[in-house]
């Protein structure tokens, strides 16, 4: 089955303490991207990569860090999590060209830091 | 910059039609998509305009005006499960970003 996960689709955690989600896709898609949901703000984009070693900044880049090493796996990781972290997170992938297809988007990480 | 506006809720009843609007400023405008996303759970697309006019879905639609800068979605025949929120989402032709508008929650009623 076509599928993005996403894992741990929970967590608490207290502040300082380093974190990371993990993301893959088993549809060799080149394009993935990191997206967080806040009330009235709406999903903004964290990090994308169009393809492996390739990664740039979204709209809401700072205290993230990511990686992409293989073409199935895009980690989101905390160096040093704040509560204004506190957030949804998703996990999208989509074939070549951002512009032109559909994103294929995990099923969610809730993320909270106290 | 980018601006992209929806309204925040709306309400329907069960089998009517409903009509959400999205409009969009954006440079170098390459095209739009609608997702729909239900409560706790990742959004799913419905739809890609790329050209003007109507884009039809079995029960959804969607239209397009680039000169306008404005889209809708027509969901026809609502049902219960139509509940969700709704959300407009453009690219543009100088980034490989996705932005998103906030979001339209539909409330479907008996």
């Amino acid at each position: 089955e076509a599928q993005v996960t996403q894992n741990p689709r929970y967590l608490i955690t207290v502040t300082g303490k380093k974190l990371t989600v993990t993301c893959s896709q088993n549809m060799n898609h080149e394009y993935m991207s990191w997206y967080r949901q806040d009330p009235g703000l709406g999903l903004r984009q964290i990090y994308y990569s169009m393809n492996v070693e390739v990664t740039d900044k979204g709209d809401v880049p700072e205290g993230y860090k990511v990686s992409r090493k293989e073409k199935r796996n895009f980690p989101l990781i905390l160096e040093s999590p704040s509560p204004n972290q506190t957030s949804l997170y998703f996990c999208a992938s989509t074939g070549t060209g951002i512009s032109y297809n559909e994103q294929f988007f995990g099923p969610g990480t809730r993320l909270t830091v106290l | 910059g980018q601006n992209i506006d929806q309204p925040t809720e709306m309400t329907a009843t069960e089998g009517a039609i409903v009509q959400i609007n999205c409009t969009y400023q954006t440079s170098g405008f390459n095209g739009l998509f609608w997702y729909q996303q239900h409560a706790g759970e990742a959004p799913t697309f419905l739809s890609y305009n790329v050209l003007d006019g109507l884009e039809e879905k079995g029960r959804f639609s969607s239209f397009l005006s680039r000169s306008k800068g404005y889209s809708y979605l027509l969901l026809k025949e609502l049902q219960m499960k139509d509940s969700a929120s709704y959300l407009c989402a453009v690219t543009s032709g100088n980034t490989d970003k996705l932005i998103f508008g906030t979001g339209t929650r539909l409330q479907v009623f008996p």
